[in-house]
């Protein structure tokens, strides 16, 4: 089993509907992330999350908002769907950084949204 | 602010062939991570590998390399001995190690395999 799964994995919907994308996580990780990748462009962060109770906004948050519900899971929600909100997004994980090890951000295999 | 650049949108190279991908980077931060991932046509990020800006040697994992040059601030990525399926978008991203550890992607490069 994927240690980052994301559900849906494909998802049409219209102008002005309510979504959300989920993320859940059996690798253990403390942080989580959500991402979107738009074509010919790099990922851009939109919340992370380091604990339950801990949340912040990324680079592009406006128009997202977020829930972290258990160290496992990380939803994001599009309160109001857009077009331009049409994009491929990504949750990622990782472990806190130690002297050790670094926090490698792993990814899972992302949900395809398109918003008519 | 960081800031990552890729500047070869595609490359070809033969198959069994080495092959360097190219990215710079700029960031004020003192300490930094740099990260390569690809992403094949199927669209999953998948981790390559990792170098530390204190990291006295250039990091190394299987056929992948990362030629780590601080003063000119470049971290390319060295494929050996291409395969097919090493055919996919390449990004090379970087984030601060002081604070949140957000990251930052670069554009991608687009690599091709030919047989």
């Amino acid at each position: 089993d994927a240690d980052v799964t994301q559900t849906p994995r494909n998802r049409i919907t219209k102008t002005g509907k309510r979504i959300m994308l989920e993320c859940s996580q059996t690798k253990g990780h403390d942080r989580m992330y959500w991402y979107r990748q738009d074509p010919g462009l790099g990922l851009r962060l939109i919340y992370y999350s380091f604990d339950v109770k801990d949340i912040n906004k990324g680079e592009i948050s406006d128009g997202y908002s977020v829930s972290r519900q258990a160290q496992a899971k990380f939803s994001l929600s599009l309160e109001s769907a857009i077009p331009n909100q049409t994009a491929l997004y990504f949750c990622a994980t990782s472990d806190s950084p130690t002297t050790l090890s670094t926090d490698t951000q792993y990814f899972g295999p992302g949900t395809r949204l398109t918003v008519l | 602010a960081q800031k990552i650049t890729q500047t070869q949108p595609g490359m070809f190279v033969q198959e069994k062939e080495a092959v360097t991908l190219d990215c710079t980077y700029d960031t004020s931060d003192p300490s930094y991570g740099l990260f390569w991932y690809k992403q094949p046509s199927s669209g999953e990020m998948i981790f390559l590998i990792y170098q530390g800006s204190y990291d006295q040697q250039n990091a190394t994992e299987g056929r992948y390399s990362l030629n780590f040059q601080k003063a000119r601030k470049s971290a390319n990525l060295v494929i050996s001995a291409s395969q097919l399926g090493d055919s996919a978008m390449y990004f090379c991203a970087m984030s601060p190690t002081r604070s949140a550890r957000q990251l930052t992607f670069g554009s991608g490069t687009q690599l091709t395999v030919l047989p």
